[in-house]
């Protein structure tokens, strides 16, 4: 079974306005991490954010944030006020296990994002 | 900086030849991580170490293996490559436990023809 599922491979967004990348989840560890990763098409790939499991509040940075809903099992990426630059693949990630294994990422298809003049 | 270096951007390499993709990082990381990524298949994980010397299979091993002689460098090895394994490999570091998400290295695109 997937651990991670991204159901949009592919989004438009206005520039300016907000958009909403989609992240469900699969895992019965009471303990993991989910993480978004950004890859330009230079193909480096960039952290964004990081929600624990245990946080009680949603994850933010700058114009990030993760909508994190742990009963639906889901964290979503908001971007906020889109720019150009933010063109680019996204990768939901998540981290469970402790242990030596709990190092090991599990990775979304991904979603390739256009924002539109 | 911290960093996570790959030694190519790009390589082109022909069918039977022995591939090496060489990893290294500066941030005294005890685990690494070797990647392919596919378009529509997101990242896969080919192998990972947690030590030197110590290493574990990932999700597609097949085809490949890896050498972790020190701690700052990991290894991917196509034995005898193939046309199937054209794609974006990417290597990433990480601290044990905690909070901390992987540092990836730029990538290495291969084509093998």
């Amino acid at each position: 079974a997937q651990k991670i599922t991204q159901t949009q491979p592919g989004m438009f967004v206005q520039e300016k306005e907000a958009v909403t990348l989609d992240c469900t989840y699969d895992t019965s560890d009471p303990s993991y991490g989910l993480f978004w990763y950004k890859q330009p098409s230079s193909g480096e790939m960039i952290f964004l954010i990081y929600q624990g499991s245990y946080d009680q509040q949603n994850a933010t940075e700058g114009r990030y944030s993760l909508n994190f809903q742990k009963a639906r099992k889901s964290a979503n990426l908001v971007i906020s006020a889109s720019q150009l630059g933010d063109s680019a693949m996204y990768f939901c990630a998540m981290r469970d296990s402790p242990g030596y294994t709990g190092n090991q990422f599990y990775f979304g298809t991904g979603t390739s994002l256009t924002v539109i003049p | 900086d911290v960093k996570v270096t790959q030694s190519s951007r790009y390589l082109v390499k022909r069918t039977g030849e022995k591939v090496f993709l060489e990893c290294v990082q500066d941030m005294d990381h005890e685990n690494m991580f070797w990647y392919r990524q596919d378009p529509g298949l997101g990242l896969r994980l080919i192998y990972f170490s947690y030590d030197v010397k110590m290493k574990e299979k990932g999700d597609i091993p097949e085809g490949y293996s890896v050498s972790r002689e020190k701690k700052e460098r990991f290894s991917l090895i196509l034995e005898s490559a193939s046309t199937n394994q054209t794609s974006m490999y990417l290597c990433a570091s990480r601290l044990t436990g905690g909070a901390g998400g992987y540092t990836f290295g730029s990538g290495t695109r291969l084509t093998v023809v």
